[in-house]
């Protein structure tokens, strides 16, 4: 089952645009990541935001973490082209091992 | 590049047969999750193996199993393949437990597999 829904499903901007997508998830985590998949093949680590931290940024990337709320975003400022892909966020939680569990993703679109 | 590979990168089997999927990790890493990638989904946790012990199991049956070996290799077996079976199939290594980044996983491209 998927942990989280991120929100939107499909998203389509104009490059130089800011991309934001949510990400809401059910239970206690350690950390929450986000990674990026081109074409349906291996994804690739963004970022990882742990539980007690509440912002984060990497480059053109920000994200923040919401423990209250259970939610999370990620935005990407000045989108280009290469940026169109399918984003994720996967919650972990240390129990014995770390299960990471991946939400549904958003499919960004950046128009040239 | 991940340094993370699997093969073969494409496979077509009919249902009923067995498949065995490989993967090779980030030589240090000794920790290799399996994940399954339904079309349109997010990837669903099959299993994790840490030093050639499996310590961890999605919501998979049993006809799902898998190997680790020292040489930061491993594998993904599936038995009596069900047409629901077909998926891109993805491994993920982790760097050595208790070491910076150790919670960060390094995916290879994928094995697709089609069952008809």
């Amino acid at each position: 089952s998927q942990q989280g829904e991120e929100d939107p499903q499909a998203l389509s901007i104009q490059e130089g645009e800011n991309a934001t997508m949510n990400c809401s998830y059910k239970t206690s985590i350690n950390n929450l990541q986000w990674y990026r998949q081109n074409s349906g093949r291996g994804l690739v680590h963004l970022i990882l935001i742990r539980s007690n931290e509440r912002e984060k940024h990497s480059g053109r990337l920000r994200v923040t973490l919401d423990t209250s709320k259970k939610s999370s975003s990620l935005l990407i400022t000045a989108s280009r082209a290469a940026d169109t892909a399918s984003y994720f966020c996967a919650t972990a939680y240390s129990g014995g091992y770390q299960k990471v569990t991946f939400g549904t993703g958003t499919k960004l679109q950046v128009i040239p | 590049e991940t340094g993370v590979t699997q093969s073969p990168t494409h496979l077509i089997k009919t249902r009923g047969q067995q498949v065995t999927l490989r993967c090779s990790s980030q030589s240090g890493h000794n920790t290799v999750s399996w994940y399954q990638q339904a079309l349109g989904q997010g990837p669903q946790f099959i299993f994790q193996y840490y030093r050639e012990e499996e310590n961890g199991r999605g919501n998979f049956p049993p006809r799902f199993s898998g190997l680790q070996f020292p040489n930061y290799s491993s594998e993904l077996n599936v038995n009596a393949l069900e047409l629901d079976d077909s998926a891109l199939y993805l491994c993920a290594s982790s760097p050595n437990r208790g070491m910076i980044g150790s919670d960060t996983q390094y995916f290879g491209p994928g094995t697709r597999l089609t069952v008809l």
